[in-house]
């Protein structure tokens, strides 16, 4: 069975400090990749999402993901967090061919120090 | 488009008491999912419909839950009889199409707490 790996379940940085949350997945073959971000008391929001192709993918609020099918990994990175980036992060992933079912890892409490 | 709408938002309820949930998904939106938030267990997928069919409830924990959607517009999660376990954050979330975008769009989630 696919599962999705956060290693981190907090991270403190300070604000405009360059940011990297860590996903790691088991699948044997590439799946969809997703990251979401959860603001308190909130749904969840898509990012980023990478599906084939180029292994940078752009998502909004100037996060960026680099898909590494070797270390089987999709990283979520921003070069300058703002304050209004603390939120949890989760990602997820779609067993291509396996329907529209989303696995979601643990998430990573973000927080931000000004 | 509003979004994904869920209520209440907010629930409390006595043990053996009966709960209802509800969502409007965003119009032409073919999927929809039911989730759990815990602590715990994290965000875990409940059950999830296609063209207002269920395909799959494998995730559904037990007899007591129940998830129907009677049309496009509209779908109800029931917890029957409630227990305090069950206390939990329900988000319901929609997308469209299988192939080429998987991006569900979630609501604000219902927060249940039986007591």
């Amino acid at each position: 069975a696919q599962s999705v790996t956060q290693p981190d379940i907090h991270i403190t940085v300070s604000e405009g400090a360059s940011l990297e949350l860590r996903c790691n997945y088991s699948y044997g073959a590439t799946p969809y990749l997703f990251w979401y971000v959860q603001s308190p008391g909130q749904g969840l929001q898509l990012l980023l999402k990478y599906f084939s192709g180029d292994t940078l993918v752009q998502g909004i609020k100037g996060f960026e993901a680099e898909f590494k099918r070797s270390q089987s990994s999709f990283n979520l990175r921003k070069p300058s967090v703002h304050w209004s980036d603390a939120a949890e992060y989760f990602c997820a992933v779609v067993r291509t061919g396996g329907g529209n079912k989303l696995t979601f890892g643990t998430g990573t409490q973000l927080k931000v120090e000004l | 488009d509003a979004g994904v709408i869920q209520s209440p938002r907010h629930e409390v309820t006595e043990m053996g008491q009966e709960v209802t949930l509800r969502c409007k998904p965003i119009s032409g939106h073919d999927y929809l999912f039911w989730y759990r938030q815990t602590m715990m267990r994290g965000l875990e997928l409940l059950i999830y419909f296609n063209n207002n069919v269920p395909i799959d409830d494998s995730g559904m924990p037990e007899d007591r839950f129940s998830a129907k959607m009677p049309n496009a517009s509209f779908s109800t999660l029931k917890i029957q009889p409630s227990e305090p376990r069950d206390s939990a954050v329900y988000f319901c979330a929609s997308s469209f199409g299988q192939v080429g975008t998987y991006e569900q769009y979630f609501g604000p989630g219902t927060r249940l707490t039986v007591t």
